[in-house]
């Protein structure tokens, strides 16, 4: 079992509409959790961290963190052709490393 | 200027030859990671060193070496490159919040 898996996507999405990603972790010591935007070709971005059960907005985005399920997804709402990218699901457990998720990628149809 | 800084961008190799990655960073992190990309896998950890006496195995270290030569320069070296090394290879740095910074990435291609 991988340590963080992502759904595989390819998510589409027509503009304007809420965009959901989802990941599971199978280490249940793990107290951070991070998403990660990646423009092809490009280095992954920092978009929210999530340390607490619950909901964390910012902006468009919100990630959602269920540790008793070890599950956390992040939503993007009205969502924009500049939001087509990969995202990565991260996850940090008590040795202060980070798993990486595969990653789903996104496509906003205009 | 880059806060995290990876050179060269770009690198062509052929089987058997020693090459080196750079990387280093201003932002005064004391923690440094390399990484590789390949499609559908996701990052996957090389190497990792939270100062600069310290050098931990990753995930997939065999057939890579570092050095940590300062608190702000980590490099990656493959001592004999082999094909199935082609990959893009990211540095990162953090600090104590363990967000992670990534440099622009390194191209590499293994002939």
């Amino acid at each position: 079992q991988k340590e963080v898996e992502q759904n595989s996507g390819p998510l589409s999405v027509p503009e304007g509409a809420i965009a959901s990603l989802n990941c599971t972790y199978s280490d249940r010591g793990s107290q951070s959790f991070f998403w990660y935007r990646q423009y092809s070709g490009k280095s992954p971005e920092l978009i929210m961290s999530i340390y607490s059960n619950g909901d964390k907005e910012d902006g468009r985005f919100t990630a959602q963190l269920n540790k008793a399920s070890q599950y956390v997804s992040l939503l993007i709402r009205d969502s924009q052709p500049s939001d087509s990218a990969t995202y990565l699901c991260a996850v940090r457990a008590n040795d202060y490393k980070l798993s990486f998720g595969a990653g789903t990628t996104v496509t906003v149809r205009a | 200027d880059a806060d995290v800084t990876q050179t060269p961008r770009n690198r062509i190799t052929k089987t058997g030859k020693r090459i080196m990655l750079e990387c280093s960073q201003t932002k005064g992190h004391d923690r440094m990671y390399w990484y590789r990309q390949d499609p559908g896998l996701g990052l996957r950890l090389i190497y990792y060193s939270f100062d600069v006496k310290d050098i931990n195995k990753g995930e997939i270290s065999d057939g890579y070496s570092v050095s940590r030569q300062a608190q702000a320069k980590f490099s990656l070296s493959l001592e004999s490159a082999i094909p199935n090394q082609t990959a893009l290879y990211f540095c990162a740095t953090s600090g104590r919040a363990n967000i992670q910074y990534f440099g622009a990435g390194t191209r590499l291609s293994v002939l």
